[in-house]
């Protein structure tokens, strides 16, 4: 059975720090494209980023690039979001995604990030 | 940037009536591989989304065969042949074809 499980959420100040896990289990991760994609409350849906199975290519949104940064362990079947400079508009639920294309797309239940003093 | 737009916003729906939305985009999502590059998604309350509609036609894997895609290039539409109860949320289409990914504002479906 696939599983996509995100940790690392919380309550962080502006300008602060955290780093989300997400980690998989039931299918060949190190295969799959794995993205980040986050929802503010009440809001729509933002994809982040996103990264190639073997952690050769990234891609970031605008509005996180230079302050997040995604990574993934293929040993540990673990998907990373490095957030820094936090801003309180980055407050959201972080979804850790698989794929993202065609009928791989396999959603995890999301971490809350809150971003406030 | 490939902006979605989606429409309606709100959708006041019968149970055993058809539904349908739409969601347009800034840019042709027809690949050279003559593929078009469109996702739909459901989002139940609580939930998180789960994929209905793939490459603008093709249903996931489990979906319902009452959901259906269509269009091509710029316009594309979903259809609900006959709205149950478990059909309400919001309804996403998304973009996966030019980084950055983008998603249309969303559809909330509800029960009249």
């Amino acid at each position: 059975e696939v599983q996509l499980v995100e940790s690392g959420g919380g309550l962080v100040q502006p300008g602060g720090s955290l780093r989300l896990s997400c980690a998989a289990s039931g299918f060949a991760f190190s295969s799959n494209w794995m993205h980040w994609v986050r929802q503010a409350p009440g809001k729509g849906l933002m994809w982040v980023s996103g990264m190639n199975g073997d952690g050769s290519l990234t891609n970031y949104a605008d509005s996180v690039k230079g302050r997040f940064t995604s990574s993934r362990d293929n040993a540990k079947n673990t998907f990373y979001l490095e957030m820094n400079s936090l801003r309180p508009e980055d407050t959201a639920v972080y979804y850790c995604v698989r794929s993202l294309s065609g009928d791989s797309d396999y959603w995890g239940r999301g971490t809350l990030v809150t971003v406030s003093s | 940037d490939i902006v979605m737009t989606q429409s309606p916003l709100s959708l006041p729906v019968t149970p055993g009536e058809p539904a349908s939305i739409s969601c347009r985009s800034s840019q042709s999502l027809l690949h050279s591989n003559g593929y078009n590059y469109l996702n739909w998604y459901l989002q139940k309350p609580g939930q998180s989304p789960q994929l209905l509609i793939f490459l603008g036609s093709r249903r996931a894997s489990g979906v319902p065969d009452r959901f259906s895609g269509s269009g091509s290039g710029t316009d594309f539409t979903l259809k609900i042949s006959r709205v149950e109860a478990e059909d309400v949320g919001v309804y996403y289409c998304l973009q996966p074809l030019q980084v950055p990914l983008t998603f249309g504002g969303g559809t909330k479906v509800e029960i009249k």
